[in-house]
C-alpha cells in the first residue's frame, strides 16, 4: 500500500479565508481523490484529481470553491476556498489501486472555520 | 434508498465474543466491496477485501450475497483494541460508495 502524509494536519481558520492542503504520495499513482467526513458522517468525494487536466468534481463541489492541482502523479493539492463555518470538516486525500480498487487513505486535515 | 446502509449500532461486547456486522447495497451490479476500520480521529484503513467465495484473515471473516445483496463482517475472539467503527464500501464500477460506518465497542 502506498505511504501518504498531508499538511496541515489541523488548522483553524476565519471565514472568508482559504486554506491549502497538501497531499504527497510516496509513489506514482494515477487514481487520487479528496473527500470530505464531516462529523459522525461517513465520507464524501469532492472531487478525482487528474494529472495534467482539471479535476473531475461530484454533484455539490465546484472549482471555484475546492481548487485542486495535481501536477505530477505523487503530489497533490486541495484549496477550501471563501471558508464558512459549513466547510469544518475532515478532508482526505485518497489514492486506488487500478487492479484491486483497494484505497489508501491520508491522515486528515481537521479544519474548523470560525 | 441509500445506495449502502449499515447499522451505526453502537454495538457493545464483551472481550472474547463474536460478533457480525451486515451491510446492504442497492445497486445488484455492483462490483467490488470493501470493509473498512477507523479509529477515533483517524483516517479509514483498508481491514479487508470482500470476495465471491468469502475470505477471512485471522479472526476476521467477510461474506458477500449478492442474491440479497448484503456483505458481512465476522469478528471472532473479540478483543479491545477492535474497539473503532467498521466501514462498508461499495464499488458499483464507477462510483465508490461509504456507509456511515458500525460502532463496536469491546468492553473489559
Amino acid at each position: 500500500s502506498a505511504v501518504i502524509s498531508q499538511k496541515p494536519s489541523r488548522d483553524i481558520c476565519q471565514r472568508g479565508t482559504s486554506l491549502t492542503i497538501q497531499c504527497q504520495v510516496d509513489s506514482q499513482v494515477t487514481m487520487m481523490f479528496w473527500y470530505r467526513q464531516q462529523p459522525g458522517q461517513s465520507l464524501t468525494l469532492i472531487a478525482t484529481a487528474n494529472q495534467g487536466s482539471e479535476a473531475t468534481y461530484e454533484s455539490g463541489f465546484v472549482i471555484d470553491k475546492f481548487p485542486i492541482s495535481r501536477p505530477n502523479l505523487t503530489f497533490s493539492t486541495l484549496t477550501v476556498s471563501n471558508m464558512s463555518p459549513e466547510d469544518s470538516s475532515i478532508y482526505l486525500c485518497s489514492v486506488r489501486d487500478r487492479t484491486s480498487y483497494e484505497q489508501y487513505f491520508g491522515p486528515g486535515t481537521r479544519l474548523t472555520v470560525t | 434508498r441509500k445506495e449502502v446502509e449499515q447499522d451505526p449500532g453502537p454495538f457493545n461486547v464483551p472481550e472474547g465474543a463474536t460478533v457480525a456486522f451486515n451491510c446492504t447495497y442497492s445497486n445488484s451490479a455492483s462490483q467490488s466491496f470493501f470493509w473498512y476500520r477507523q479509529d477515533c480521529r483517524k483516517e479509514p484503513k483498508l481491514l479487508m477485501s470482500v470476495y465471491s467465495s468469502g475470505n477471512e484473515d485471522g479472526r476476521f471473516t467477510a461474506q458477500l450475497n449478492r442474491a440479497s445483496q448484503y456483505i458481512s463482517l465476522l469478528i471472532r475472539d473479540s478483543k479491545l483494541s477492535d474497539s473503532a467503527t467498521y466501514l462498508c464500501v461499495v464499488n458499483d464500477g464507477n462510483q465508490f460508495y461509504f456507509g456511515t460506518g458500525t460502532s463496536l465497542t469491546v468492553i473489559p
